[in-house]
């Protein structure tokens, strides 16, 4: 089945960057882009941006502009989430989700288990 | 960037009662809309795609109306499973944006 497995739950200093990686299995990695959604304690969702696995190309938001990179290693099927210059409001649950398109339509399904991240001193 | 508002932000209902959430854009997104299940501990779950499409294996109790601005998320008989938070999220627009949630719990 299609599956998307994430890296395991990071700890960090401020000022320090983390990687988190997402797993595509049970599908061709390439005919589909995948985004990157957090959630902060206690907050919504927040989507951060996305990568075309196909083609390499990438949109971020304009919050993360700068601090955030999404790149993708084709022969892993595995997309990865950089974040630098952590500060402690970076502490999140942060999701991976495979964007779905179909006849106009488009949605985030499935989506990884998340991978909780906590920026502390 | 498109803004989502979502009302009211907790709604406090019985089991087996219908529950009508609300959800605004700031500008037109036409029907380019979803709607998500969230628990805690599990990732979001898709309900309703297309603003009024539910998703495979979503129960007939759960239906999705609006276009333009205006969007309703309704459950018509709320059962245990169903007490969540539920975002609504717009792809007519960069960056996509979700709103802020409603907090559906037992009354």
């Amino acid at each position: 089945q299609v599956q998307l497995v994430q890296s395991g739950a990071e700890v960090k200093k401020p000022g320090a960057s983390v990687r988190v990686s997402c797993k595509a299995s049970g599908y061709t990695f390439t005919n589909y882009a995948i985004h990157w959604v957090r959630q902060a304690p206690g907050q919504g969702l927040e989507w951060m941006g996305w990568i075309n696995a196909g083609n390499g190309n990438t949109k971020y938001s304009q919050k993360f502009q700068g601090r955030v990179a999404i790149t993708r290693d084709t022969p892993a099927s595995t997309v990865y989430m950089d974040l630098s210059s952590l500060r402690s409001e970076d502490t999140a649950l942060y999701y991976c989700a495979r964007d779905q398109f179909i006849a106009g339509t488009r949605w985030f399904d499935p989506w990884g288990q998340g991978t909780l991240v906590t920026v502390s001193s | 960037e498109i803004v989502m508002t979502q009302s009211p932000a907790t709604l406090s209902v019985s089991p087996g009662e219908r529950a009508s959430l609300s959800c605004r854009a700031s500008q037109s997104i036409g029907s380019n809309l979803v709607w998500y299940q969230h628990k805690p501990g599990q990732a979001p779950r898709l309900l309703i795609y297309g603003a009024s499409t539910r998703a495979t294996g979503i129960p007939a109790r759960f239906s999705g109306s609006g276009s333009g601005t205006e969007f309703t998320l309704a459950i018509s008989s709320l059962q245990s499973e169903d007490f969540a938070v539920y975002y609504c999220q717009q792809y007519n627009n960069w960056p996509r944006t979700f709103g802020p949630g409603t907090k559906v719990d037992i009354k």
